[in-house]
């Protein structure tokens, strides 16, 4: 199995909704990615999970809270989103050490109204 | 700051062959990666080089290296309209679970 799979695809919520994108690979990676990719842009690394733990925030705001219950699983719990939050939210993992080979999730297109 | 610099367009007509270029500013950049992108979709890692090296070959993809002016390049022969999606070229410093820096992404079109 070499996938990442992501749930849900697509998803609208309210500035005022709290909500969760899940991420979920069984390749026994231990380290998990949370990117966000506006339209037409590159993805922007959000968090970095190795071990289950957090060990890179690239200065997301508290908005966004990650969480990694275990080592096949990741979630970003989202409160109080803007408008501008609005984007495709890709998840990726791969193993520690050496090349850093990343295998992506379809991402969550997240629309924020 | 690590910079990755790529074009943002680029036609072919099928049967053609495509090269895609990048420039990175980094020079401790140590792995070099291609990833494709279709609509709809994540990011799938094509090839990836090591600095130490100067071309890579994998079937229809060749990746070539030119250290010395930090440009990297990927060569797709006999492009197929199932190439056309987006390209990002990407780089990573040395080993563990570092950043990995994108690039703005190339536009493949292949017109039939």
């Amino acid at each position: 199995d070499t996938e990442v799979t992501q749930t849900p695809k697509h998803l609208v919520m309210g500035m005022t909704n709290k909500k969760s994108l899940k991420c979920e690979q069984h390749m026994g990676h231990r380290a998990m990615y949370w990117y966000k990719q506006k339209a037409k842009k590159p993805p922007e690394l959000m968090f970095v999970y190795s071990y289950e733990k957090l060990s890179i925030n690239e200065s997301v705001p508290s908005r966004f809270s990650p969480e990694c219950p275990n080592s096949s699983l990741l979630n970003l719990h989202l409160h109080a989103l803007q408008p501008e939050d609005s984007a495709l939210y890709l998840c990726a993992s791969s193993e520690t050490g050496g090349s850093e080979k990343l295998f992506f999730g379809s991402g969550t297109q997240l629309s924020v109204l | 700051g690590e910079d990755v610099e790529q074009s943002l367009f680029l036609s072919v007509r099928e049967g053609d062959s495509s090269v895609i270029n990048c420039t990175y500013t980094d020079s401790s950049s140590t792995y070099l990666y291609w990833y494709k992108q279709e609509p709809g979709a994540g990011l799938q890692l094509l090839t990836y080089i090591f600095s130490n090296m100067d071309m890579k070959q994998d079937q229809r993809l060749t990746v070539l290296l030119n250290k010395k002016d930090k440009h990297l390049s990927l060569r797709i022969a006999d492009t197929q309209t199932g190439d056309s999606a987006i390209y990002f070229c990407a780089e990573s410093p040395s080993g563990g679970y570092q950043k990995v820096t994108f690039g703005i992404g190339t536009k493949l079109q292949v017109i039939p």
